[in-house]
Order: C-alpha cells, then sequence, then structure tokens
C-alpha cells in the first residue's frame, strides 16, 4: 500500500502569511494527488485535484505542486477562514490512502 | 446539486453491528464509484473501501475485510456501508464521498455530513 506523508502537522501563522503544507508518497503517485480542507465538525471539501488543478469556487490563493511522490499546498495569503486541518490523499490506486493532515492555527 | 445525505448517528455495544444509509441526488447515480472514510476522534481520515454501483462490486482496505459489507440500491439512489464486530476503536464519524475522474485526475468531489458511531458498553 502507499503511505502518504504530511508536514508539519501543525503550524501557527498569521492572517496574510504565505503558509506551505509538504505532502510525500511513499513511491510514485504521478500527479494522483488531492487536497483536502476540513473544519471542525465539517466534512472534508475538495479543494485541489491531480496535484495542481484548482477545484471550481476555491479561491485562488490556494496552490497546489507537485509530481512522483512530492507535493505542497501553498495557501499565498492566509485568510481568516482558511484557519482549518488540510489532507492530501493519492488517488493513484486503492486504498485510497490520506495523509495525517496539517492543522493551521491563529499565531 | 449534488447531494448525499447520511442516516443519522448511532450508539451500539460491542459485538453489534451498525448499517448506516448514503443517498445520492442531483447526478446519475451509476456513474460514479462512492468511497466510505472515517475519521476517529480528533483522528485523521481513514479509507475503508469503495463501492461501484454499476453492477455493485466493492474493494476494502485490508484492516476492514471480514467486518465491512458495502451495497447499494440503484432503484433509490443509495449506498450502504455495515460494520460488524464493533469495539470501542469504532467510534468515529463515518462519511461516504462520491468519486470523480476524468482527464486530470480522480478525486472525491462530494461528501455527506457524516454519521457519527458511537460505541460503548
Amino acid at each position: 500500500d502507499i503511505q502518504m506523508t504530511q508536514s508539519p502537522s501543525s503550524l501557527s501563522a498569521s492572517v496574510g502569511d504565505r503558509v506551505t503544507i509538504t505532502c510525500r508518497a511513499s513511491q510514485t503517485i504521478v500527479t494522483y494527488l488531492n487536497w483536502y480542507q476540513q473544519k471542525p465538525g465539517k466534512a472534508p471539501k475538495l479543494l485541489i485535484y491531480a496535484a495542481s488543478s484548482l477545484q471550481s469556487g476555491v479561491p485562488s490563493r490556494f496552490s497546489g505542486f507537485g509530481s512522483g511522490t512530492n507535493f505542497t499546498l501553498t495557501i499565498s495569503s492566509l485568510q481568516p477562514e482558511d484557519f482549518a486541518t488540510y489532507y492530501c490523499q493519492q488517488s493513484y490506486t486503492t486504498p485510497r490512502a490520506f495523509g495525517g493532515g496539517t492543522k493551521v492555527e491563529i499565531k | 446539486q449534488v447531494q448525499l445525505v447520511q442516516s443519522g448517528a448511532e450508539v451500539k455495544k460491542p459485538g453489534a453491528s451498525v448499517e448506516i444509509s448514503c443517498k445520492a441526488s442531483g447526478y446519475t447515480f451509476t456513474n460514479h464509484y462512492m468511497h466510505w472514510v472515517r475519521q476517529t476522534p480528533g483522528q485523521g481520515l481513514e479509507w475503508m473501501g469503495i463501492i461501484n454501483p454499476n453492477g455493485g462490486s466493492t474493494n476494502f482496505a485490508q484492516k476492514f475485510r471480514g467486518r465491512v459489507t458495502m451495497t447499494r440500491d440503484t432503484s433509490t439512489s443509495t449506498v450502504y456501508m455495515e460494520l460488524s464486530s464493533l469495539r470501542s476503536e469504532d467510534t468515529a464519524v463515518y462519511y461516504c464521498a462520491r468519486e470523480s475522474s476524468g482527464r486530470y485526475g480522480i478525486y472525491f468531489d462530494s461528501w455527506g455530513q457524516g454519521t457519527l458511531v458511537t460505541v460503548s458498553s
């Protein structure tokens, strides 16, 4: 099975900061990598699919990059509504494993 | 618009089984695989398995094989997930999630609201 490792597990940042989260796959997943945002008590929401494609309706301050085994999610200017937990997920094969999550907190 | 509506919260005793439903609307039910994902309290997302509503074939995470069943009813556009031999560690929020795929990837673009299952004696 493919293992997904995210870092950091948590971070503190201020409104307006640039934030980058990293996700690494245990073997190549080409660009079959998705990013989700989850707020407390809510279902996850798709942000980025295929490593770098922005889901409809998602603000352009979110961007994704990478291929193979190394991927990043960047928030160019953190907004108050962006404080949440972010998960990467590989969709190259089953099981569709998720990373452990990165909690973005207010500094 | 696409909607996935799950059944309500459940409280079960250890050793019992639970069945959760996920009713889909707003799209052609048989055109999209459906997945089940769970989240234990304060923890991350754990993929459980997939069902193809067109035919009913399934594939489960190794961890759940032998304990999980996924079925569908095309007449009501509903998928079901049953987990048996429940233990306290199965206390979690369970989500159904629709898979979409295309030239540029495979992803979960719509999720149910989640169903809390509490396992307690």
